[in-house]
């Protein structure tokens, strides 16, 4: 079975530009979850939706970024102006059910802004 | 105080050893537990769940101890492919899974 699928794999750019991170969940799955990892954060929520609705975005850093997920199975999230603090890796994570389910992660898209 | 604490390590243990990992939660309203292991550079993947009755999968045990908000890692018979870092992660009462930050361990011939 295919997991998450994510794109870019890597993506460099220059600050400024706009920069747009894909996924494709698990078939099936009802909850989506958009992450970054740092070094020095370690793993932080951005934002997660069910059913393709968007419930907590508490964690999204400010108003340079948005996401969206126009379907059930496609998910973007949008960095723009992009910013050298904004390099990090980016996971996408999808779930079954709710209440904490186990989540599977995407291979993530490792983002560098220069 | 941050909502799920691990020993950061690193951990460096001989192929064979028993090495246990130990994380503390602090919101008692979390009902899922789980540990995510992630290799370097790799996405996180799950290990295993956590359930309050303890339980094995192979040569892993994971311990839930609600009252002392607490749980464990044990692997015995370490391998070379074990070193990685290990993920406590519980849920928030929701539908939020709060993660560690992780404790690394390195498995030396």
């Amino acid at each position: 079975d295919a997991g998450v699928i994510q794109s870019p794999r890597h993506e460099v750019t220059e600050m400024g530009q706009e920069v747009t991170l894909r996924c494709k969940p698990i078939s099936g799955h009802d909850y989506l979850f958009w992450y970054r990892q740092t070094m020095m954060r370690g793993l932080e929520l951005l934002i997660y939706f069910n059913n393709n609705v968007p419930i907590d975005d508490s964690g999204m850093p400010e108003d340079r970024f948005s996401a969206k997920m126009p379907n059930a199975s496609f998910s973007t999230l949008k960095i723009q102006p992009s910013e050298p603090r904004d390099s990090a890796v980016y996971f996408c994570a999808s779930s079954l059910g709710a209440q904490g389910a186990p989540q599977h992660f995407g291979d993530g898209t490792r983002l560098s802004i220069l | 105080r941050k909502e799920v604490e691990q020993d950061p390590g690193p951990f460096n243990v001989p192929e064979g050893a028993t090495v246990a990992f130990n994380c503390t939660y602090s919101n008692s309203a979390s009902q899922s537990f789980f540990w995510y292991r992630q290799d370097c550079r790799k996405e996180p993947k799950l290990l295993m769940s956590v359930y309050s009755s303890g339980n094995e999968d192979g040569r892993f045990t994971a311990q839930l101890n609600r009252a002392s908000q607490y749980i464990s890692l044990l692997i015995r018979d370490s391998k070379l492919s074990d070193s990685a870092t290990y993920l406590c992660v519980v849920n928030d009462g929701y539908n939020k899974l709060i993660f560690g930050a992780g404790t690394r361990l390195a498995v030396h011939p």
